[in-house]
């Protein structure tokens, strides 16, 4: 059974350029959803995809995007990057049809912002 | 606003102690769950609770949900370095969204 991995693992970025990160699911889930966890904090929700459409999104301004293929993969789209953008971004799959919703994170992707 | 707040969010224990993190959310959430996460790296999933009165145990560490106080807590039994990371709580009210803790930072000191 293969993991969650998302890609890069670390990324350097200039305020106001654009970011794509990408997550693969784990084997047999569907459902994806993004977290964007600052230093000393917990994660936060940024959205999840199910069936190829977001199902859910928490407190983020549009230039957060995101898609999910028919493999179950995603990405993360970030636009007009700021500095404050910079973060752990934490991908996670699930099943959607599982009553306890489990979700299995994926190692994660440091964002720093410059 | 939905709130998560846990209890302590620092905690220095020597080796062999007991303690206890309490997790408090301020709405409805039938399903609680517990992560933990060491430094720099993912989450890691400890434990589901899916119901009042659940309760579940892996090796030092039990995990206990009353819904109707809203109050999850994780107990820490005879501690060891091994224990050591930062442990997250999260509800999900509705749909899909997790809402999580502030963490507790645990340090296990020989």
């Amino acid at each position: 059974e293969t993991g969650v991995t998302q890609s890069p693992t670390h990324l350097i970025k200039t305020r106001g350029q654009q970011v794509t990160l990408r997550c693969s699911s784990q084997s047999g889930h569907n459902t994806v959803s993004w977290y964007q966890q600052a230093l000393g904090q917990g994660p936060q929700f940024i959205f999840q995809y199910y069936r190829e459409e977001e199902n859910g999104r928490g407190n983020f301004p549009p230039r957060f995007s995101g898609l999910q293929f028919p493999n179950y993969s995603s990405e993360l789209n970030v636009n007009a990057l700021e500095l404050d953008d910079s973060a752990l971004y934490l991908c996670a799959s699930s099943r959607f049809e599982v009553r306890s919703y489990e979700q299995y994170f994926g190692p994660g992707t440091r964002l720093t912002v410059t | 606003e939905l709130k998560v707040e846990q209890n302590p969010l620092f905690l220095s224990m020597q080796e062999g102690k007991n303690y206890t993190i309490y997790c408090n959310y301020s709405t409805t959430s039938d399903r609680l769950y517990w992560y933990r996460q060491d430094p720099g790296k993912s989450l890691e999933s400890l434990f589901v609770l899916l119901s009042n009165g659940a309760v579940k145990q892996e090796g030092r560490l039990m995990a206990s949900l009353d819904t109707k106080a809203r109050l999850s807590t994780l107990h820490i039994t005879a501690a060891v370095h091994d224990l050591s990371a930062t442990y997250f709580c999260a509800v999900v009210p509705t749909g899909n969204q997790f809402y999580f803790g502030t963490g507790t930072s645990l340090t296990v000191i020989p």
